[in-house]
């Protein structure tokens, strides 16, 4: 177990809607990543969170945009989602040397 | 640009023997290189890591390979058991920039 609890762990949209994924960790650790894993792909880097603010981001637009808390939970939303959206969506603490601790994911099918 | 990128999709091996999944990488700014393990299901897990300055890294049944001259890791399982079948990603590591950037993954299958 890794400590890490993300929720929905399924959920379905239509395109155009919105999301919110959460994530909450036990680790203590105060940098969470938050990373897309299409099917049968490795995951892709969306961003990190340090002390609730962004840094670091990969190559995703900004209707991709998170929040993390004072307790070091994280929220993923997603807005206008397109079809292309689908995708497990994995959250991540992380330790000083950049090991991850992921979630099982919240795992997202845009209609 | 950076990529991490695996040799082979799938790797099919007898249970007891061992298997060696094989990793390329692009990107010579990594600090680690990461192997995980993803079961069905799940989130990757950890199983080993190793620093750049390193060139072997020996874990329980498992052993990861740097060769930083080709750009090139490897992970060695021994005695390969069928709760290994999973799907195993190797990750280059910039803890500069805490970015960490996943290959696609192989697909290990034990077979009993």
């Amino acid at each position: 177990e890794t400590g890490v609890t993300q929720s929905p762990t399924h959920l379905i949209k239509t395109r155009g809607q919105q999301v919110t994924l959460r994530c909450s960790s036990q680790s203590g650790h105060n940098t969470v990543s938050w990373y897309q894993q299409a099917l049968g792909q490795g995951p892709q880097f969306i961003f990190q969170y340090y002390r609730e603010e962004e840094n670091g981001r990969g190559n995703f637009p900004p209707r991709f945009s998170g929040l993390q808390f004072p307790n070091y939970s994280s929220e993923l939303n997603v807005n206008a989602l397109e079809l292309d959206d689908s995708a497990l969506y994995l959250c991540a603490s992380e330790t000083i040397t950049g090991e991850l601790f992921f979630g099982e994911g919240s795992r997202l099918t845009v209609l | 640009g950076e990529s991490v990128g695996l040799h082979l999709p799938t790797l099919s091996v007898q249970e007891g023997d061992n298997s060696i999944i094989n990793c390329a990488y692009s990107n010579s700014a990594s600090d680690y290189f990461i192997w995980y393990k993803q079961e069905s299901g799940k989130g990757p897990q950890f199983i080993i890591d190793i620093r750049s300055n390193m060139d072997k890294r020996q874990g329980q049944r498992v052993t990861v390979l740097l060769n930083k001259t080709v750009k090139h890791l490897s992970l060695q399982i021994a005695a390969t058991q069928p709760g290994d079948s999973a799907v195993y990603f190797c990750a280059g590591v910039n803890t500069g920039g805490f970015k960490t950037i996943f290959g696609a993954g192989t697909r290990l299958f034990v077979k009993a």
